[in-house]
């Protein structure tokens, strides 16, 4: 069946790096764009970005653009964020889902940042 | 890239329709038919329940259903279940080559 599964999440202070994992399986990961969605404690979902099937395209939200980066490893059947410059209003548990056709049907369980000093 | 405007909340009685609600722009939802809902209940992963405006996934059930005019979405549920209970996302592809969501909408079954 398909699962994502989000790791990466940690405590880090403000300004500082984190990079978060998406491991892909039970489907063709390559096949697929993937995205990246957020949701701060208590508040809403807000998309963060997503990648194209082989990576040559990227979208990012203005919140994030300039200091997330999103990249991925197809023969891995992975996806990152890497994320710096870190802001205490980036706390949130973080998502990927997956893009099957401007729906996101498939999404992970979701990883904790906590950006805190 | 503003948020698409939810209602904060709506509420029904068991067995009663209840309609959310989602207002964008020509940008988005006016311009597309990329439009989903996603239901959230606490401390759970999102699902998806509505895509393309109307589609529902295998699985969801026929009480769910998506409509679209100009630049507002809405999400009927009928016959309302306790289980129905959660909150709503509504979410658009935009013009911008990026998605936005709504604010939410916490549905209480009364």
């Amino acid at each position: 069946q398909v699962q994502l599964v989000e790791s990466g999440g940690d405590l880090v202070k403000p300004g500082g790096s984190l990079r978060l994992s998406c491991a892909g399986s039970g489907f063709t990961f390559s096949d697929y764009y993937i995205n990246w969605i957020r949701q701060a404690p208590g508040k809403g979902l807000e998309w963060v970005s997503f990648i194209s099937a082989t990576g040559d395209t990227r979208s990012y939200a203005d919140s994030v653009k300039g200091r997330f980066t999103v990249s991925r490893d197809n023969g891995k059947n992975s996806l990152y964020l890497h994320m710096h410059s870190l802001r205490v209003e980036d706390t949130a548990v973080y998502y990927c889902a997956r893009d099957d056709g401007f729906n996101l049907e498939y999404w992970g369980q979701g990883t904790l940042v906590s950006v805190s000093s | 890239q503003s948020a698409l405007t939810q209602p904060a909340s709506v509420s029904g009685s068991p067995g009663q329709s209840i309609t959310i609600s989602c207002t964008g722009t020509i940008s988005d939802i006016g311009d597309y038919n990329y439009v989903s809902w996603h239901q959230q209940h606490p401390g759970k992963a999102p699902r998806l329940m509505i895509y393309v405006v109307n589609r529902r996934p295998p699985g969801v059930s026929h009480r769910f259903s998506g409509s679209k005019s100009g630049n507002t979405a809405s999400l009927t549920i009928s016959g309302l279940q306790t289980e129905d209970e959660a909150d709503y996302y509504c979410s658009s592809y935009t013009a911008y080559n990026t998605w936005v969501f709504g604010g939410g909408t916490r549905l209480t079954v009364l």
